[in-house]
């Protein structure tokens, strides 16, 4: 079946330095949304990207969209320790609203 | 201000005696999800609704059932619940199935603990 795989798993950073985590999918996605895990708390949804190579950007968060729309990727620039928290990236196929997501990255952020 | 409401926050349970988790939504969206997440692993869609039209995932236990009585509404119902059954709940609400309209909006979550 459909998978997505995110890594890494777990990112250790100093204040300040810039993160990324990739998503990438096993079939070609409909659209892909990221969402913001902090801990002890519930998915809080960030963005939502459908068209082939799409990027759009956030304040300091950065998103893509690849060409083939199998992969996308999440960059934060210069963290905060409030940027600590699990991120997901979950990928739609085809005309299903199902997402799947993927394993979600720790980001942790050290003063 | 519209949101996703999860009664109760935290929910203790023996082993095999049944527990209802409640999710209510003031956004008027047509579909409503539940998700399980155990710890540092992504939430697992257990079924959805559209509307009143109730959607299983494949891979759910017989054991989890679902009820939405209206829009409003949704009722995570565990009928034997195993020690496996020990997570957090998530209910989540979208307006539509397909993209770009369905954004998933979660409450805060029921964490279950099973005796």
């Amino acid at each position: 079946g459909q998978q997505v795989m995110q890594i890494p798993q777990y990112q250790h950073v100093q204040e300040g330095e810039d993160f990324t985590t990739y998503c990438n999918s096993s079939t070609t996605l409909s659209n892909i949304q990221w969402y913001k895990q902090r801990p002890g708390g519930h998915p809080v949804f960030l963005i939502q990207l459908v068209k082939s190579g799409e990027v759009k950007k956030q304040k300091r968060l950065t998103f893509q969209f690849g060409e083939a729309k199998k992969n996308s990727s999440l960059h934060i620039t210069a963290t905060q320790t409030t940027d600590v928290g699990t991120y997901f990236c979950a990928g739609g196929s085809g005309n299903t609203g199902k997402l799947i997501f993927g394993q979600g990255t720790t980001l942790q952020v050290k003063p | 201000d519209a949101m996703v409401i999860q009664n109760p926050r935290y929910q203790v349970t023996q082993f095999g005696k049944p527990v209802t988790l409640s999710c209510s939504q003031t956004l008027n969206h047509n579909v409503m999800y539940w998700y399980q997440q155990k710890s540092s692993q992504a939430p697992k869609l257990l079924f959805h609704y559209y509307d009143k039209d109730f959607n299983n995932e494949a891979d759910t236990p017989d054991n989890f059932q679902s009820r939405r009585p209206n829009t409003s509404f949704c009722f995570l119902d565990i009928r034997s619940p195993g020690l496996g059954d020990a997570a957090m709940y998530l209910c989540a609400t979208s307006r539509e199935w397909t993209p770009p309209y369905n954004e998933q909006f979660f409450g805060p979550g029921t964490r279950l603990t099973v005796l």
